[in-house]
């Protein structure tokens, strides 16, 4: 089965760490992206990659770092220095041809820092 | 500036019709999508317009007119399992990415 899969789920981490969360794709997609969800907010985009080794910030990306080492994999890491961690993320795949070029999402990770 | 704005709640019945709407006001215009989210899961795409008028697709239509910024998601005969979320997104035509409205929250009673 094609899809998104992230892991884990459910995420606790005390305030001060580093946390790494995963994404995966088998969809052959190039484009991949990182969004945040918070109750009452439209998703905010943190940084999005449309290749290999490369990667572009997106409207919120102070205190998050990713890394695009393969075509299949976009790791989001939630580093200290991000000051209200704890969220909804969510991580999506599209192709990047002409057309609707619509989002495939991942299941999400709920993190909770304290 | 960018903004989309959708109702943040609405409530039907079970088998009625429900429409809801989105406003956009964006620097730029590739399309725009409604996807649907259940509570706690990840949003799944429902439609995609990019030039004005009516795309149907079963019990869902989706309607756009660019001129007045403005589109509708169509819910017919609704059922228990469409209580979710409902997420407006516009593409800016700049850098291709998504600006997403706060989502519509669609109660259905019986």
């Amino acid at each position: 089965d094609g899809g998104i899969t992230q892991s884990p789920k459910y995420l606790f981490r005390k305030e001060g760490q580093n946390v790494t969360l995963s994404c995966e794709q088998n969809l052959n997609h190039d484009a991949m992206y990182w969004y945040r969800q918070d109750p009452g907010q439209g998703l905010r985009l943190i940084y999005y990659s449309q290749i290999v080794n490369d990667f572009q910030k997106g409207d919120i990306a102070e205190g998050y770092s990713v890394s695009r080492e393969k075509k299949e994999s976009f790791p989001l890491t939630v580093t200290s220095a991000q000051k209200n961690p704890t969220a909804f993320y969510l991580c999506a795949s599209s192709v990047l041809t002409s057309g609707s070029n619509e989002q495939y999402f991942g299941p999400g990770t709920r993190l909770t820092v304290t | 500036g960018q903004n989309i704005d959708q109702p943040t709640e609405m409530t039907a019945t079970e088998g009625a019709i429900v429409q809801i709407n989105c406003t956009y006001q964006t620097s730029g215009f590739n399309g725009l999508f409604w996807y649907q989210q259940h509570a706690g899961e990840a949003p799944t795409f429902l439609s995609y317009n990019v030039l004005d008028g009516l795309e149907e697709k079963g019990r869902f239509s989706s309607f756009l007119s660019r001129s007045k910024g403005y589109s509708y998601l169509l819910l017919k005969e609704l059922q228990m399992k469409d209580s979710a979320s409902y997420l407006c997104a516009v593409r800016d035509d700049s850098n291709y990415q998504l600006i997403w409205g706060a989502g519509t929250k669609l109660i259905i009673k019986p």
